[in-house]
């Protein structure tokens, strides 16, 4: 069964850094293009970028360049995203979503509450 | 970068009733994904390809159309269909959603 398990809320205080970790289960990690999807409170969904976990190739949506940093280790199966310089902007929930070509599976969410 | 313009934004249906969504997409796009999303939980893939169910879909639910104009059609709205529904292009990155469609039982 494919999984995709996140970690828990984060808090992070302006100007700071969070990262967020989604590990892969069920299925060959370095097969499928890991996704990130951002959503604010109340709001839709919006593509933040995606990682190729098997040559570590990125692609990111213009807003988000200076914003978030996909990575992923292949050794654990886990991708990860790091928002730095945190805003209250930045206070959303955060998915990673796995694609072959549509976003098939998706992990619960992680939320960032950014909170001086 | 294609913006994806969903309607309604929202829309109330009694169980029984036919429900259409649609998404105009500012450029042609090849295909057309939806994804389901009940509060609090994640998205779903619910149609890809344009047309084709995914897994566990109930044939209720069905998806159409070509380059600029896709839609979502429920034939028989139940009580379980209430939910946002978001439209998806993956054509050219960045890959953009639209705006969402809240379906509430009436």
């Amino acid at each position: 069964e494919v999984q995709l398990q996140q970690s828990g809320p984060e808090v992070g205080r302006p100007g700071s850094s969070v990262k967020i970790s989604c590990k892969a289960s069920g299925y060959t990690f370095t097969d499928y293009v890991m996704n990130w999807v951002k959503q604010s409170p109340g709001q839709g969904l919006e593509w933040i970028g995606w990682i190729d976990p098997e040559y570590g190739s990125t692609d990111y949506a213009e807003k988000f360049k200076k914003k978030a940093t996909l990575t992923a280790d292949t050794s654990s199966s886990t991708a990860y995203i790091q928002l730095s310089s945190l805003t209250s902007e930045d206070t959303a929930t955060y998915f990673c979503a796995r694609s072959g070509a549509p976003f098939d599976y998706w992990g619960q969410g992680v939320m960032v509450t950014v909170s001086s | 970068e294609i913006v994806l313009t969903q309607s309604p934004t929202t829309i109330a249906a009694s169980p029984g009733e036919k429900v259409t969504i649609t998404c105009r997409a500012s450029s042609s796009v090849s295909y057309m994904y939806w994804y389901q999303q009940k509060s609090g939980a994640s998205p779903k893939l619910w149609i890809y390809d344009t047309s084709k169910l995914a897994s566990g879909v109930p044939n209720r639910f069905s998806g159409s159309g070509s380059g600029t104009s896709y839609s979502l059609t429920i034939n028989t709205m139940e009580t379980e269909d209430a939910a946002t529904y978001y439209c998806q292009q993956w054509s050219s990155t960045p890959l953009t959603f639209g705006s969402g469609t809240k379906l509430e039982i009436k």
